[in-house]
């Protein structure tokens, strides 16, 4: 199993520039999730996901948006990128479990973006 | 709302030292979990150990061994004999019961192990 799946690794864009980071993940995971981490700082919720159709906000969504079609893929656009976006951004995936039985998540290796 | 903290950014030891790292949280749920994570310099996350809120247990893996005190909110987690391959940043995150696995991380402790 591939688990969870990150494109591009690495990007530079300009500002006002639009991208899709692309996540999939191959476990079946209802749950998916988008995170951001700037330096020295932990990780932030940008998006999230429980199932098809269904997303939700996060702790700092300002200036991105989020689809899931399918229950593999959750990706993240940014329409007009800025460059307080740049940071190191995290796709992770986990599985419901039982109600209140929060499992562990699941990481991709992560995408480094600068915005110049 | 729900809060994590790590006192510590970074934390420097000779290679077979023990070392504690710290982790105090906050939040409302009486249920909840808390998690570790290990970030090494490749950049990836590690998933270490998963505890939730009636547990109160401590655990030992290896050399890993975590201390959970509901009493103090604490979740502190200690690596005995340190190596040089301990060497990363390591994330206490907090997910409660009610909010579909999300997590909110501390800053994080790096970790620094010298030969």
């Amino acid at each position: 199993n591939a688990g969870v799946t990150q494109t591009p690794k690495f990007r530079i864009l300009k500002i006002g520039q639009s991208m899709t980071l692309q996540c999939t993940q191959d476990m079946n995971h209802n749950y998916m999730y988008w995170y951001r981490q700037d330096p020295g700082m932990g990780l932030k919720l940008i998006y999230y996901s429980v199932g098809a159709g269904i997303t939700d906000k996060g702790e700092v969504p300002n200036g991105y948006n989020v689809s899931r079609s399918t229950t593999e893929d959750f990706p993240l656009r940014l329409e007009l990128a800025a460059p307080s976006q740049t940071s190191v951004y995290f796709c992770a995936s986990s599985y419901p479990g039982q109600p209140l039985n929060n499992q562990p998540q699941h990481f991709g290796d992560g995408t480094r973006l600068s915005i110049l | 709302a729900q809060k994590v903290t790590q006192a510590q950014t970074e934390i420097s030891v000779v290679e077979k030292e023990d070392v504690t790292l710290d982790c105090v949280y906050e939040t409302r749920d009486t249920t909840y979990y808390l998690f570790w994570y290990k970030q090494p310099p490749s950049g990836e996350l590690v998933f270490l150990i998963r505890r939730n809120s009636f547990d109160e247990q401590n655990e030992i893996s290896g050399r890993y061994s975590w201390n959970f005190q509901k009493s103090t909110s604490s979740f502190n987690f200690t690596i005995t004999a340190s190596q040089v391959v301990d060497s990363a940043v390591y994330f206490c995150a907090l997910s409660e019961a009610q909010g579909y696995s999300t997590l909110t991380f501390g800053k994080g402790t790096m970790l620094l192990v010298s030969p």
